[in-house]
């Protein structure tokens, strides 16, 4: 099965810095999905991205998919406190999902 | 509608217990799955259904079983509990397998001594 790897591990910013994880497979994914995690609490969903160099924005956040769909990111700009958590991405075919990038944010 | 809900919330077993988790969804998903979360793991699939009557393997299904005999419930069962099982487990339910939102249960945080 396909293999995702998520970096960073850990991202510390100061509140109003940018931050960005990144998401790659070894394998060509049909399409990819990212949740959030709030400590403590469980997934929840943030988008799916499908085509091939698929940009999607929501508010602040931005994810993209990469040309040859291997890759994807998350790039958050001016991070807010409420942006704390884990950022997990998963090829949904597979259902596998990455180790996730733990946000913490400085006020 | 409740969404996933899963049971217990919290629980504490011994070495060799057995035991049940449950989980139900009331949106008519035709798909459910059990993953474990282990701190720098992530999340990782137990075992999943694509529907009633249909159960598969994941990544870790060793020690675990599964039975979906309705629609609406999916429970994950811990045939004789060992300390590799402490983890938090969560339950999703989705309308299809493949491009579909999963919806996380609460989750349930899992000892075993």
């Amino acid at each position: 099965g396909q293999q995702v790897m998520q970096i960073p591990q850990y991202q510390h910013v100061q509140e109003g810095e940018d931050f960005t994880t990144y998401c790659n497979s070894s394998t060509t994914l049909s399409n990819i999905q990212w949740y959030k995690q709030r400590p403590g609490g469980h997934p929840v969903f943030l988008i799916q991205l499908v085509k091939s160099g698929e940009v999607k924005k929501q508010k602040r956040l931005t994810f993209q998919f990469g040309e040859a769909k291997k890759n994807s990111s998350l790039h958050i700009t001016a991070t807010q406190t409420t942006d704390v958590g884990t950022y997990f991405c998963a090829g949904r075919r597979d259902m596998r999902f990455g180790a996730g990038t733990r946000l913490t944010v400085k006020p | 509608n409740a969404g996933v809900t899963q049971t217990p919330k919290f629980q504490v077993l011994k070495t060799g217990q057995s035991m049940t988790l449950q989980c139900a969804q009331d949106m008519n998903h035709e798909y459910m799955s059990w993953y474990r979360q282990d701190p720098g793991m992530g999340l990782r699939l137990i075992h999943y259904s694509v529907g009633a009557g249909i159960t598969d393997q994941g990544e870790v299904p060793n020690g675990y079983n599964v039975s979906r005999s309705t629609t609406e419930d999916f429970p994950l069962r811990l045939l004789s509990a060992a300390p590799s099982q402490t983890s938090v487990y969560f339950c999703t339910s989705s309308y299809g397998r493949s491009t579909d939102t999963q919806y996380f249960g609460p989750g349930t945080r899992l000892t075993v001594l």
